[in-house]
């Protein structure tokens, strides 16, 4: 079975300019989460959907948005880059219960110039 | 604000030792622990989840949980030079649906 699935794997973007980053779940997971992980931090959560529903919002501001598709698969939207944005951003994939474990795609890694 | 603390290391073990990985959390209501593995430039990937008080074993690994002292570890036994990696402690929030990530500890396993 394959597992999470994120693209693209890189980017480069420039300040001011609007990122969306892309997450298929694993087949038969109804929930996915975003994060974002600055070098030499742990991931932050931004973001969790479940059944198109957003669910959890995490501290980061209006700039950020997601949505989730009847697939189940998800979108992460960035607008008006910031340097400090530059980032990897992971999608964790779960079946959407309570208290269980979440598994993580390979990630996006932004660079904002 | 809800934390998890983890020490940032590094841990240096060698070869054939066992290495202690530490966490404390803040919020009393968290039902769920997890231990990621995270090697440089790759995503987190799952070794253990706990949810009761005592330890949990498996293969080389074993998590202990102490809810009462808000404190989750990582043991990892016979480590292997394989083993170098960050190590990050994860605790879902009283709702159950919110990850909380400490900082990681950073292991290296010397040959």
């Amino acid at each position: 079975d394959a597992g999470v699935t994120q693209s693209p794997t890189h980017l480069i973007k420039t300040r001011g300019q609007q990122v969306t980053l892309r997450c298929s779940p694993i087949s038969g997971h109804k929930s996915v989460s975003w994060y974002q992980q600055v070098l030499g931090q742990g991931p932050q959560f931004i973001f969790q959907y479940y059944e198109k529903e957003e669910r959890g919002r995490g501290n980061f501001p209006d700039r950020f948005s997601a949505r989730q598709f009847p697939n189940y698969s998800s979108e992460l939207n960035v607008n008006a880059l910031l340097l400090g944005d530059s980032a990897l951003y992971l999608c964790a994939s779960s079946s959407g219960q309570a208290q269980e474990t979440q598994y993580f795609g390979p990630g996006t890694r932004l660079l904002v110039l | 604000q809800k934390e998890v603390e983890q020490n940032s290391g590094p841990l240096s073990v060698p070869e054939g030792a066992i290495a202690s990985l530490n966490c404390t959390y803040s919020d009393r209501g968290s039902q769920s622990f997890f231990w990621y593995r995270q090697y440089s430039g790759k995503s987190p990937e799952l070794i253990m989840s706990i949810y009761s008080n005592g330890d949990k074993e498996d293969g080389r690994f074993t998590a202990q949980l102490n809810k009462a002292s808000q404190y989750v570890s990582l043991l990892i036994r016979d480590s292997q030079p394989s083993d170098s990696a960050t190590y990050l402690c994860a605790v879902k929030d009283t709702g159950g649906f919110k990850t909380i990530f400490g900082a990681g500890t950073r292991l290296f396993v010397k040959a």
